[in-house]
């Protein structure tokens, strides 16, 4: 079965500071990853998707993640860090060899909060 | 508007008691989740629906249960609300492709006492 580990469920950094966000899949084979955004009572937002299309992928807000296989991540970054971009970030699964009715289904990481201070 | 709605936002009930949870989407996507988020796991699937009157189970499916007779709505009901359902429940669609991102509410909020 596939896995989602974020490394760290807090982190914070000061305004203009680069946000690294780790994320490790477990997978058979390379699936489709996924970064989502959760502001304060809200639901989730996709922030950007790798398809394999593209090891490199941009996002919305200036976000960014980079496809690595061979160390089975999905790092999200971004340069400078805003103090809108304060929220809870989640990183996502989805399986590629899934056919029939599991099409859509993703297995979820267990969250990183980011905090950023003025 | 188009979208994804939950309701209620916000649900107290006691212990046994049965709950719904209602999610209606805009969109006439096939596919429909129910994930329930708790600190420490993330988002966990409890069901999911590929289109009306076809259901599966995720990874969490016990004291849930889920219908969708029709493509808009995919309702959530606990038969008998426990203390370990507290939580807050998301609904999300998403059309049939296995890239296509997923669509969430804005979540129901719910306490068991």
């Amino acid at each position: 079965a596939q896995s989602v580990t974020q490394l760290g469920s807090h982190v914070s950094v000061s305004e203009g500071a680069l946000v690294l966000l780790r994320c490790n899949y477990s997978s058979s084979v390379p699936p489709y990853l996924f970064w989502y955004v959760q502001y304060p009572n809200q639901g989730l937002q996709l922030l950007l998707k790798y398809t394999s299309a593209a090891t490199l992928v941009k996002g919305i807000n200036g976000f960014e993640a980079e496809f690595k296989k061979s160390e089975t991540s999905f790092h999200l970054t971004k340069p400078s860090a805003h103090m809108s971009d304060a929220a809870e970030y989640f990183c996502a699964v989805s399986d590629r060899g899934a056919g029939g009715t599991s099409y859509g289904k993703l297995t979820f990481g267990q969250g990183t909060i980011l905090t950023v201070h003025p | 508007d188009a979208g994804i709605t939950q309701s209620p936002r916000y649900k107290i009930t006691e212990t046994g008691r049965q709950v719904t949870l209602m999610c209606h989407q805009t969109w006439s996507h096939s596919y429909m989740f129910w994930y329930r988020q708790d600190l420490g796991h993330g988002l966990r699937l409890i069901y999911y629906s590929a289109a009306a009157d076809i259901t599966d189970k995720g990874e969490v499916p016990d004291g849930y249960v889920v219908s969708r007779s029709k493509t808009e709505n995919f309702p959530l009901t606990l038969e008998s609300a426990t203390r370990s359902q507290t939580s807050v429940y998301f609904c999300a669609s998403s059309i049939r492709d296995r890239v296509s991102p997923l669509h969430f509410g804005n979540g129901t909020r719910l306490t068991v006492t």
